[in-house]
């Protein structure tokens, strides 16, 4: 059985720095290509990066230089390093294997980030 | 910036059929997934590629993908069904750039 669990998301003040942690069982991160996605309260879903099973790693163009994503294999873990946050960065993020054709059909419980003086 | 339009509400009642489209621009170049979202809980992927089902989707959901329009169809609906649904599309031509519709919200009357 697949699951994916994030954790790190809290309360940050604006430009402050946070990294949200995936761990999955029942997959391999460094095998499949896995994203990040997050939703505003009460908003849509919004896609915010993916690294490759390569390595290679994209952003969405609203978190380009701020955010970061890796990813450790021993730990079978995803990250993602959040820099300069502003309270439009306030979500649940959620991380998700990414199938080949852009599908996501696993998803964590997601962590919810507040960025808020 | 590619934007998906998806019609902010459904209502159909319990046994009928709903169908919630989902446009785009040159979407016959496009694949499209959606996804079923109930409140508080994780998306749940119910096609994938158009018009695939994940195991554990029940069969009642299909989706088409024709023109500039794709549209997921879900039959005999069920009070559970209600929920929102969201169409998603990938593209990889070059960086891969990853677009939500804005969601429908699916009532059972």
């Amino acid at each position: 059985e697949v699951q994916l669990v994030e954790s790190g998301g809290s309360l940050v003040q604006p430009g402050g720095s946070l990294r949200l942690s995936c761990t999955a069982s029942g997959l391999i991160v460094s095998s499949d290509y896995m994203s990040w996605v997050r939703q505003a309260p009460g908003k849509g879903l919004e896609w915010v990066s993916v690294i490759y099973s390569g390595g290679r790693t994209y952003y969405a163009d609203s978190v380009k230089g701020r955010f970061t994503i890796s990813r450790h294999n021993s730990k079978n873990t995803v990250y993602l390093q959040m820099n300069s946050l502003t309270p439009e960065d306030t979500a649940i993020y959620y991380c998700a294997r990414t199938l080949d054709r852009g599908g996501f059909d696993y998803w964590g419980q997601g962590t919810l980030v507040t960025v808020s003086s | 910036s590619y934007v998906l339009t998806q019609p902010p509400s459904v209502s159909v009642a319990p046994g009928e059929t709903a169908r919630i489209t989902c446009g785009g621009s040159k979407f016959g170049t496009k694949i499209v997934h959606w996804y079923q979202q109930k409140p508080g809980q994780a998306p749940v992927l119910v096609v994938y590629d158009d018009s695939d089902r994940p195991s554990g989707i029940p069969e009642r959901f299909s989706g088409s993908n024709s023109g500039n329009t794709a549209t997921l169809t879900i039959s005999r609906v069920e009070a559970g069904d209600e929920a929102d649904y969201y169409c998603q599309v990938w593209d990889s031509s070059s960086d891969p750039y990853v677009v939500f519709g804005g969601g429908t919200k699916l009532t059972v009357l």
